[in-house]
């Protein structure tokens, strides 16, 4: 079945550093992606939309220059967590659909930021 | 983006069927009903998706009323590693079409 992979898994950098996670779509492409981010016991909230080839749609009160989104190729976008802080620590997931059938959406394993 | 409700937490024993309800009042026509399972530190995975009736595959079924305005994730015969957390997601399947969870019926399988 599409498979959606994300990396790294786990990721711990310095306050002030930037971390860059990507996430590729392994069987399939897709023209959109989608990133999210999960607090403990909390549910996904949607970041961001990522679209191959243009800018990213940011959800109302993310930061596009504190998380830059690129979408360079059909099957792989980036997200960059820029200076991060330790409140930016979080588990982020990623999330594609197959741009050639209208099915269900498939998401990485997700990434685990620390900042320290 | 249709809204929906599931209830926060529900226990069960094993090998006992679990039947989760959510409402989604705002259904829209183009719209599907997708249930996703999540465990802690991963990312969800799929489960079952329908549009109306009913549903089955082998891991769940899937109840649809004819109003579409609520549905039912029946899981049959729980197992201890079916603890986690489901989310019921109302939207349209097209690949540009965002998703948006609600806050998901946390499950515990009870020995």
């Amino acid at each position: 079945g599409a498979v959606v992979s994300q990396h790294p898994s786990r990721v711990i950098c310095k306050s002030g550093t930037s971390v860059k996670i990507e996430c590729r779509s392994l069987d399939f492409q897709a023209t959109t992606m989608f990133w999210y981010r999960q607090f403990p016991k909390k549910s996904l909230m949607l970041m961001a939309t990522s679209n191959e080839g243009s800018k990213a749609t940011y959800e109302q009160g993310v930061e596009k220059d504190k998380f830059l989104i690129n979408h360079a190729s059909l099957t792989l976008s980036t997200l960059t967590v820029t200076s991060a802080h330790p409140e930016d620590s979080s588990f982020y997931i990623c999330s594609a659909r197959d741009q050639g059938k209208n099915t269900e959406a498939f998401f990485g394993q997700g990434t685990r930021l620390t900042v320290v | 983006l249709a809204k929906t409700t599931q209830p926060i937490s529900m226990d069960s024993y094993e090998g006992q069927e679990v039947n989760i309800t959510c409402s989604h009042n705002n259904i829209a026509t183009n719209d599907y009903i997708t249930w996703y399972q999540q465990f802690p530190s991963q990312g969800p995975r799929f489960i079952i998706q329908g549009y109306k009736t009913k549903v089955t595959n082998e891991v769940a079924s899937l109840f649809i009323p004819a109003d579409r305005k609520s549905s039912t994730l029946s899981l049959p015969r729980v197992s201890l590693s079916d603890t986690a957390v489901y989310y019921c997601l109302v939207g349209d399947i097209a690949a540009g079409n965002k998703l948006t969870f609600g806050g998901g019926t946390r499950v515990l399988v009870k020995p």
